[in-house]
């Protein structure tokens, strides 16, 4: 059964870096059969897709363009895990963070996390 | 990017209620339609996945159609648990975008 469990700080400042982690359980990060995914959710953009990472091969990550310049999505194997790191944040950053593990058959998000609620300010 | 639109944005049902939402997408996803479930203060959950394949443990009151650009989500009986926010998502091509939500309030 897979599980994701997120973790990371609540409160993060203007022009810091928001850093979340993913942990996986019932899966591997590694699998040639999921993607893994970071979703943001608030009330003015609703869910917003932010990008995700997967292994084929070799690592391959993909991110929105609207946030494509501030953002890392990577893979840390050793422990199983994935993180998102966002940069330059502002106000318009605060959300609900979640992780998703997505089914490369028809890239449905069939786990998610818990989510996180991250709030940008001073 | 494929914009989704949801319809309606909210909606008044009883328990035992016929409910339909639909989803349009801005061009054509094939099959590529993921229906899901949130719960006020919860993670969405996947309910329905390549437009109308149920996911594994979502009761078999849900069903969902279509194909091309125009999607339907039907609850055939309402129960209590069911009145939440659902959401389609198409995953044709990145961004995978939402819909903006149909949220289902009790009559």
């Amino acid at each position: 059964q897979v599980q994701l469990q997120q973790s990371g700080p609540g409160l993060v400042k203007p022009s810091q870096t928001l850093s979340l982690t993913c942990a996986i359980s019932g899966d591997s990060v590694s699998s040639n059969s999921a993607a893994w995914n970071w979703i943001r959710q608030s009330p003015s953009r609703g869910l917003e897709w932010l990008g995700k990472t997967y292994y084929g091969s070799n690592w391959h990550s993909d991110y929105a363009v609207s946030v494509k310049s501030r953002i890392t999505i990577k893979a840390d194997t050793s422990k199983n895990q994935f993180f998102l790191q966002l940069k330059s944040v502002t106000p318009e950053d605060t959300a609900v963070y979640y992780c998703a593990r997505e089914d490369v058959d028809w890239s449905d998000l069939s786990h998610w996390g818990q989510g996180t609620l991250v709030t940008v300010s001073s | 990017d494929i914009q989704m639109t949801q319809s309606p944005s909210s909606q008044s049902a009883s328990v035992g209620d016929r409910v339909t939402i639909t989803c349009r997408a801005s061009q054509t996803i094939n099959r590529y339609l993921n229906w899901y479930q949130q719960a006020p203060g919860k993670a969405p959950r996947l309910l329905i996945k390549a437009a109308s394949s149920l996911q594994s443990g979502v009761p078999s009151r849900f069903s969902g159609s279509g194909s091309g650009t125009d999607f339907t989500l039907t609850i055939s009986s309402l129960q209590p648990e069911d009145f939440a926010t659902y959401y389609c998502q198409q995953s044709y091509s990145t961004p995978h975008t939402f819909g903006q939500g149909t949220k289902l309030e009790i009559k």
